[in-house]
């Protein structure tokens, strides 16, 4: 519906492994930015990329990494997973940063388990 | 203090009734101002941006008052399909990374 699309919608994964969630923004969108979203909670800012540079990082630790490619679809790895960083992973894309005035539109998630 | 602050309620109406959500954010740099609508279990999305002059659409009334800080969403005439989870949100705006700042969420439960 929003155009932006993510993978996989549920995963589940042991404490002390790595995950890597994709998302594919709309077209034409050349910005995407990372929130977790912890059951009950709104969602938290993780990093956001703009033209495949990292543009601005939230309070969250080094072992979560991100890429945006050239066709700016973009990845989140965790490295060293933790029962907390289950969550609802959340992608949005936009035409420039959303404090721009570009409307962010979200993929529908990735709900991952960490057990 | 939270960066965004909301009731996270529930709140029980009837149908038809009017209700309010209030919200409070604690930087006063805020320069843009949103009303996000969570069905359970889906993505956020956008349900109205929030003018200091204030902005309606259809049942939906925001209103922002700058000096309080302090945001709010007025529905009017509930309908059951309004049941959801209603975030505040907040943007610093240019020169910033255009991130987002959620509240908690507020929950409506509409009833027959």
């Amino acid at each position: 519906e929003t155009g932006v699309t993510q993978s996989p919608t549920h995963l589940i994964k042991t404490r002390g492994q790595q995950v890597t969630l994709r998302c594919s923004s709309q077209s034409g969108h050349n910005t995407v930015s990372w929130y977790q979203q912890a059951l009950g909670q709104g969602p938290q800012f993780i990093f956001q990329y703009y033209r495949e540079e990292e543009n601005g990082r939230g309070n969250f630790p080094p072992r979560f990494s991100g890429l945006q490619f050239p066709n700016y679809s973009s990845e989140l790895n965790v490295n060293a997973l933790e029962l907390d960083d289950s969550a609802l992973y959340l992608c949005a894309s936009s035409l420039g940063a959303p404090g721009q005035g570009a409307r962010a539109f979200f993929g529908q998630g990735t709900r991952l388990t960490v057990v | 203090r939270k960066e965004v602050e909301q009731d996270p309620g529930p709140f029980n109406v009837p149908e038809g009734a009017t209700v309010a959500f209030n919200c409070t954010y604690s930087n006063s740099a805020s320069q843009s101002f949103f009303w996000y609508r969570q069905d359970c279990r889906k993505e956020p999305k956008l349900l109205m941006s929030v003018y200091s002059s204030g902005n309606e659409d259809g049942r939906f009334t925001a209103q922002l008052n700058r000096a309080s800080q302090y945001i709010s969403l007025l529905i009017r005439d509930s309908k059951l399909s309004d049941s959801a989870t209603y975030l505040c949100v907040v943007n610093l705006g240019s020169g910033n990374t255009g991130k987002l700042i959620f509240g908690q969420g507020t929950t409506l439960q509409v009833k027959p």
